[in-house]
């Protein structure tokens, strides 16, 4: 069975701190990303890496940056957390586009709140 | 550009009766599309997904989803609703122009009266 492992089901952070969030897959998969969800807003991208070492940015990378050193893990860093970083992380992992319609595959979440 | 509007944000619908949850899609060329499913505080769950192979593609579940191009719409649909079915569902686009691009409809939530 594939999976997207992320370490966290549930985090409490205080403000300024620095935060670590951590996804790993298990499926050999070149892409990786990373997604923020808020109600009303739906999932929001933060980064997406397409090899280690390589990465791009999503639609709100302000605040966060992200470190692929190996393929099978893709972490996102929150470097001085704030409140309006409280939020559902989820993580998914997709093969390459010559897999047209591979689907991407998700982890459970993590449910961050900053105090 | 590629763009996925789901038109309901909130479907509610009694026990035993069918659902429709609706889905139009925008892509210069056909794209892939895919339903996901989100139970809540969980990760998302494929449903299923559209392969060119059928036009009506069936998934987990019971549901399925007609792929029309002409209205370029994929539509999830179930005959009967069960009270597990209550969730937040995703229609999701991957674009034939891009490696790493997933696009997410903003969702609608489905809620099941007993």
């Amino acid at each position: 069975d594939v999976k997207v492992t992320q370490s966290s089901r549930y985090l409490v952070k205080r403000t300024g701190e620095k935060v670590f969030l951590e996804c790993v897959q298990d499926m050999d998969h070149e892409n990786m990303f990373w997604y923020r969800q808020d109600p009303g807003l739906g999932l929001r991208l933060i980064y997406f890496s397409y090899d280690v070492k390589m990465k791009e940015k999503g639609d709100i990378p302000e605040g966060y940056s992200v470190s692929r050193e190996k393929k099978e893990r893709f972490s996102l860093i929150l470097e001085s957390a704030s409140t309006n970083q409280t939020s559902m992380y989820l993580c998914a992992s997709r093969p390459l586009l010559r897999q047209m319609n591979t689907e991407a595959f998700f982890g459970q979440g993590t449910r961050l709140t900053v105090v | 550009a590629q763009s996925v509007t789901q038109l309901d944000s909130h479907v509610s619908v009694s026990e035993g009766t069918p659902v429709l949850l609706r889905c139009n899609y925008s892509s210069s060329y056909s794209p892939s599309l895919f339903w996901y499913v989100q139970h809540p505080n969980k990760g998302l769950q494929l449903l299923l997904k559209y392969t060119s192979a059928a036009t009506l593609v069936k998934g987990i579940n019971g549901f399925e989803a007609e792929f029309k191009k002409s209205e370029t719409s994929f539509h999830l649909t179930k005959p009967s609703a069960h009270m597990s079915d209550a969730a937040e569902y995703f229609c999701v686009v991957t674009p034939y122009s891009s490696a790493s691009k997933i696009i997410f409809g903003s969702g609608t939530r489905l809620s099941i009266r007993p």
